[in-house]
């Protein structure tokens, strides 16, 4: 079946120190990788999307990793700053199936001052 | 431009009630979409739709009735409320065409008692 999950479900660190936020995929056809954050009380915001063709890709402060071989992608955040502190998900874009995504549990990051 | 708004915010129905929620969204996106969201997880996807007067069902159907009469809007209605819908409900946009962003609305906190 399809589903994406993460190792972890909670994650603490130190103001200007960098993240990693992990996340396992199942489905082994998918091209299509995208990473929310949610803010409380709000809806998920994107941050950075991957395609299965690219094994990296940086955006402002913010890398993500795929590793196509074990089905892993990984969010790297660069000095971490109290504004990161959210809850972090990975989703699975199928998007030859009307777009859907399939969202893994979510990694709440919070950043201590 | 006001991205995808959800109406209403909030809201509180007893066991057998019946609602309607608006997501409307002014970007002239093809594809919307609902999902829910229970504490400590990811979004799951209820019904989506790929055009107007087209909809289809995602991974958590049950209970759940969508139409999608104009572009611009996609209704998601309770015909008869139970307590295990109490959630939060997200609906979301996207172009069509290919991998993209989907843009999400703020949310609609729903009680069922």
């Amino acid at each position: 079946g399809e589903s994406v999950g993460l190792h972890l479900p909670t994650l603490s660190v130190q103001e200007g120190d960098n993240s990693i936020i992990n996340c396992a995929y199942s489905n082994s056809a998918s091209d299509y990788f995208i990473w929310y954050k949610q803010e409380s009380g709000k809806g998920p915001q994107f941050i950075i999307d991957i395609r299965s063709n690219m094994d990296k890709r940086q955006g402002q402060r913010v890398t993500v990793l795929l590793n196509k071989t074990v089905k892993h992608l990984s969010l790297q955040i660069a000095a971490t700053q109290p504004g990161d502190s959210a809850v972090y998900f990975c989703a699975e874009n199928l998007f030859n199936q009307g777009g859907k995504l399939i969202f893994g549990q979510g990694t709440e990051l919070s950043v201590k001052p | 431009n006001a991205g995808v708004t959800q109406t209403p915010k909030f809201r509180v129905l007893k066991t057998g009630q019946s609602m309607t929620l608006l997501c409307a969204q002014d970007m002239n996106h093809e594809y919307m979409y609902w999902y829910r969201q229970d504490p400590g997880m990811g979004l799951r996807l209820i019904h989506y739709s790929v055009g107007e007067g087209t909809t289809a069902k995602g991974e958590v159907p049950d209970g759940y009735n969508v139409s999608r009469l104009k572009k611009q809007n996609f209704l998601l209605g309770l015909e008869s409320a139970a307590p295990s819908q109490t959630s939060v409900y997200f609906c979301a946009s996207v172009v069509a065409g290919g991998p993209n962003e989907q843009f999400f609305g703020p949310g609609t906190r729903l009680t069922v008692l």
